[in-house]
């Protein structure tokens, strides 16, 4: 199965900078979703987004879901130590199974405090 | 409490051994889904499963197998374990498909000698 593009792989910031990640596709996707990974967890979802061009936010947190529907994108600002884990971009391809999903490879958020 | 659990959380064993993990939620979901989480690869779809006696494949069957004969279990079972198995696996569900939110177990850590 395809997986999606996602960069950076891991990021070394410092407390209260912002933080940029995305994901990419050659295929044109119907749902993108954001997961975020605690050390030693399962991933929790964060932010769904379901239409092209929807911005959704939840908290510091700000995800877009492209015009072209192959990407996404999450912002966090003002990063926090518990900030910290790994961010998986996730998707339904349009034509694909409601019932199957792609994730990408993740980015690993590291914050100084 | 609403959850998803997973047992065990860490099981070493050797070739060809059959093993289950088990997986069972408490919140009447009816999709239920399997993933594996490898370094550098994010996580990847095994099976999943739509609602009672309904499974399918994702992007990663081989060498699996699922039933759902209960709605609120999804046993994972290996057949022969090879080492290419060892991994991080995970449980979710959700109440309807991989676009909805998925709830995900604690994780089943497996190592295959």
């Amino acid at each position: 199965g395809q997986q999606l593009n996602q960069s950076p792989q891991s990021m070394f910031i410092q407390e209260g900078e912002d933080v940029s990640m995305n994901c990419t596709s050659s295929s044109i996707f119907n749902t993108w979703l954001w997961y975020k990974q605690d050390p030693g967890e399962g991933p929790v979802l964060l932010i769904a987004l379901y239409k092209a061009g929807e911005l959704t936010s939840n908290g510091r947190l700000t995800a877009q879901f492209g015009i072209t529907r192959k990407d996404s994108f999450l912002n966090i600002s003002a990063s926090i130590p518990s900030d910290v884990g790994i961010y998986f971009c996730a998707g339904q391809r349009v034509g694909g199974s409601n019932y199957k999903l792609t994730f990408g490879k993740g980015t690993l958020l590291t914050v100084n405090p | 409490e609403a959850q998803v659990t997973q047992n065990p959380r860490y099981l070493i064993t050797v070739t060809g051994k059959k093993l289950t993990v088990t997986c069972s939620q408490n919140m009447n979901h009816e999709y239920m889904s399997w993933y594996r989480q490898d370094p550098g690869l994010g996580l990847r779809q095994i099976y999943y499963s739509m609602n009672v006696e309904v499974t399918d494949k994702g992007d990663v069957p081989e060498g699996y197998k699922v039933s759902r004969k209960e709605k609120r279990n999804f046993p994972l079972i290996l057949e022969s374990p090879s080492p290419n198995q060892t991994s991080l696996y995970f449980c979710a569900s959700s109440f309807e498909g991989a676009g909805d939110t998925q709830y995900f177990g604690p994780g089943t850590r497996l190592t295959v000698l």
